[in-house]
């Protein structure tokens, strides 16, 4: 079975420094790879996808990045965390672009201060 | 933007069918109405989803009208744990993107 891990569960940063949240997924191969973030009490916002390694598109002009340096591992990072990134941050996967559920991750709590 | 509206919150009470009502007016003709759900502090968990006919696995039924203009999910007998944001979206074809939107509080009480 398939399984996504996301880690860690909770983060706290200061203002300016860097961050880097990982996520990986076993039990299957080249899934498409999503980033959520959530703001308290709104909905989900996509923040990039990627369809393959090294390939990556952004939805929300940001302070953040995405890499997949690997087929199953996804990264989020900021070179400079502002206090608006702040919010959960989810982590998905879907087999293909064929109208197959995306499966999340229990996500990150960042809070920036 | 989400291309689906919902009720802000409802509640249910225990042991009931809990219908949760979507409507996706403008949805296209080969797009899919997917439900998840969200336990506060957890990552949203898929529920069912469907195209036109009835779907119905062990967590829930979905219930899509002819003009598939709107969809119910309806929770069979509700428990303190169905308790969750629900979340209705649907998905454009080899699209990779989702968008969530604010979703429907659900709120089961004994």
């Amino acid at each position: 079975s398939q399984t996504i891990h996301q880690w860690p569960a909770t983060l706290v940063q200061p203002v300016g420094s860097p961050l880097s949240l990982e996520c990986t997924v076993e039990g299957t191969s080249n899934p498409n790879l999503y980033w959520y973030r959530q703001a308290a009490g709104r909905g989900l916002q996509l923040l990039f996808y990627s369809v393959g390694i090294g390939q990556i598109s952004s939805e929300v002009p940001q302070n953040l990045s995405a890499s997949r340096p690997q087929d199953r591992q996804f990264i989020l990072s900021s070179k400079k965390l502002l206090l608006s990134d702040s919010g959960f941050y989810l982590c998905a996967w879907t087999r293909d672009g064929r109208n197959s559920p995306l499966h999340f991750g229990n996500g990150t709590r960042l809070t920036v201060t | 933007d989400a291309k689906t509206t919902q009720p802000p919150s409802m509640d249910c009470a225990e042991g009931r069918a809990a219908n949760l009502p979507c409507n996706h007016s403008t949805i296209s003709g080969n797009e899919y109405v997917y439900w998840y759900r969200q336990i506060h502090s957890q990552g949203p968990q898929y529920i069912i989803h469907g195209l036109k006919n009835n779907e119905t696995n062990e967590m829930a039924s979905l219930i899509i009208t002819e003009d598939r203009k709107s969809s119910t999910l309806i929770l069979p007998h509700a428990t303190l744990r169905d308790t969750a944001v629900y979340y209705c979206i649907v998905r454009p074809p080899n699209d990779y993107k989702l968008s969530f939107g604010a979703g429907t509080t659900v709120t089961v009480r004994a």
